[in-house]
């Protein structure tokens, strides 16, 4: 079944820097690359998502990439703010998982004012 | 719209014992999920339900049953409790698959 690898599990960065959170999949058919954010004591909650048929999407100061070849995506958060201080979840979802989402285990990060 | 509302918030069981978490949505949503979180863990499928009647097994369903009799009302029953059962539960939805899953605010059970 998918597997879903995420690097690094914990993300320091000084406020007004990037974040570089990647995620790598098992299984070719995966079609589908959703990010959730989680705040402290809240449930996940959807920031962006790419599909296969797209190599990048970009919604304001966050961004994902996806390299199908690899099995790669990221997710990219340009000048962060204390308020993007949360986990974040990669997941991948496909067909031959019986479309079921299969997350990451999570990235813990923090924006030191 | 509430969203997706889980009670109770937090739940202390003894082992052995049996409760159920209640998950109910107003967005009509089709699909109904649960999920447990453990430290350092991410996010394992319990079980899931594509509509009314229907469940199906997740990742980790084992000790767990679920019924779907209404598109509102997903509850998952625990039966027997033990303390590899101590985890954060969420209940999501979502109008189709391959789309934005909504969750509610969890449940903190601790077995002891």
């Amino acid at each position: 079944g998918e597997n879903v690898e995420q690097h690094p599990s914990t993300l320091s960065v000084q406020e007004g820097d990037s974040a570089v959170i990647k995620c790598t999949y098992s299984d070719s058919a995966s079609n589908y690359f959703p990010w959730y954010k989680q705040e402290l004591g809240k449930g996940p909650q959807l920031i962006i998502d790419i599909r296969s048929n797209v190599g990048e999407k970009k919604d304001q100061r966050i961004a994902v990439t996806l390299n199908k070849t690899a099995k790669h995506f990221s997710l990219h958060i340009t000048e962060t703010q204390p308020e993007d201080s949360a986990v974040y979840f990669c997941a991948a979802q496909s067909q031959t998982s019986y479309d079921k989402v299969i997350f990451g285990p999570g990235t813990s990060l923090s924006v030191i004012p | 719209n509430a969203g997706v509302t889980q009670t109770p918030k937090f739940r202390i069981l003894k082992i052995g014992q049996s409760m159920t978490l209640q998950c109910t949505q107003d967005m009509n949503h089709n699909y109904m999920y649960w999920y447990r979180q453990d430290p350092g863990m991410g996010l394992k499928l319990i079980y899931y339900s594509v509509g009314a009647g229907i469940t199906d097994k997740g990742e980790v369903p084992n000790g767990y049953n679920v019924s779907r009799s209404t598109t509102e009302d997903f509850p998952l029953r625990l039966e027997l409790a033990a303390p590899s059962q101590t985890s954060v539960y969420f209940c999501a939805s979502s109008y189709l698959s391959y789309n934005e899953q909504f969750f509610g605010p969890g449940t903190r059970l601790t077995v002891l």
